[in-house]
């Protein structure tokens, strides 16, 4: 059965912290990782990673992925109050590309 | 920039009852997939449709669950007798492809069974 971990489960932090948010996963057929921020309703896409040791980034936001070890990690450079989610990851597989989603790391960034 | 919709945005209903939730995929996307995410736990995948056919489906999409894309631009999840534990947010998403294409999720339908 395909399984994804995250880490830590809760993180609060202060405005301006840096933070690392771990993902490992087990996904048969696996084709990428994704990372997604959920505040109220849906999931919205943040990183696509198919390939090993390639840094994407988005403003504060970067991921990278490693095959190898089977983790991915998403860091937030100098957090702010809007960070204040829920971030997701899932692994794809080749097949239909039916995502399996992790637990979710819960994020607060206090003021 | 295009989206996935879905309606209704929430639907409450008895147990027994059945219900169709619907999704509109965006309109060049080849692959829809439905999620649910009870409240507080993780999203879980159901079943993924390509090709007016199920590819892959998990253990949690029974005999009581349908899909069907029934005019081309729709995309509809049946649950034929709703149960307490169906309650949940229902997630559409589409792709253009498979798995080297992000998935696209609608603003989800909350389910509440009673």
């Amino acid at each position: 059965e395909d399984k994804v971990v995250q880490s830590p489960l809760s993180l609060v932090v202060h405005e301006g912290d840096t933070v690392t948010l771990n993902c490992s996963y087990e996904v048969t057929n696996f084709r990428s990782l994704l990372w997604y921020k959920q505040e109220k309703k849906a999931p919205t896409f943040l990183f696509m990673l198919t390939s090993s040791g390639i840094e994407k980034k988005s403003g504060r936001l970067s991921s990278i992925l490693d095959k190898k070890e089977l983790f991915s990690i998403l860091n937030i450079t100098a957090t702010q109050t809007g960070d204040s989610a829920i971030y997701l990851c899932a692994g794809r597989n080749t097949n239909a590309g039916k995502s399996t989603f992790g637990d979710g790391t819960t994020l607060t960034v206090k003021p | 920039e295009p989206e996935v919709t879905q309606t209704p945005s929430h639907q409450v209903t008895q147990m027994g009852q059945e219900v169709i939730l619907r999704c509109v995929p965006i309109s060049n996307h080849l692959y829809f997939y439905w999620y649910r995410q009870i409240l507080g736990q993780k999203v879980e995948f159901l079943v993924s449709f390509y090709n007016n056919e199920i590819s892959e489906k998990s253990e949690i999409f029974d005999d009581q669950f349908s899909v069907e894309r029934p005019d081309g631009s729709n995309f509809t999840l049946k649950i034929r007798s709703t149960k307490l534990e169906d309650s949940a947010m229902y997630f559409c998403a589409s792709s253009p492809g498979r798995a080297d294409y992000e998935q696209y999720f609608g603003p989800g339908t909350r389910l509440t069974v009673t």
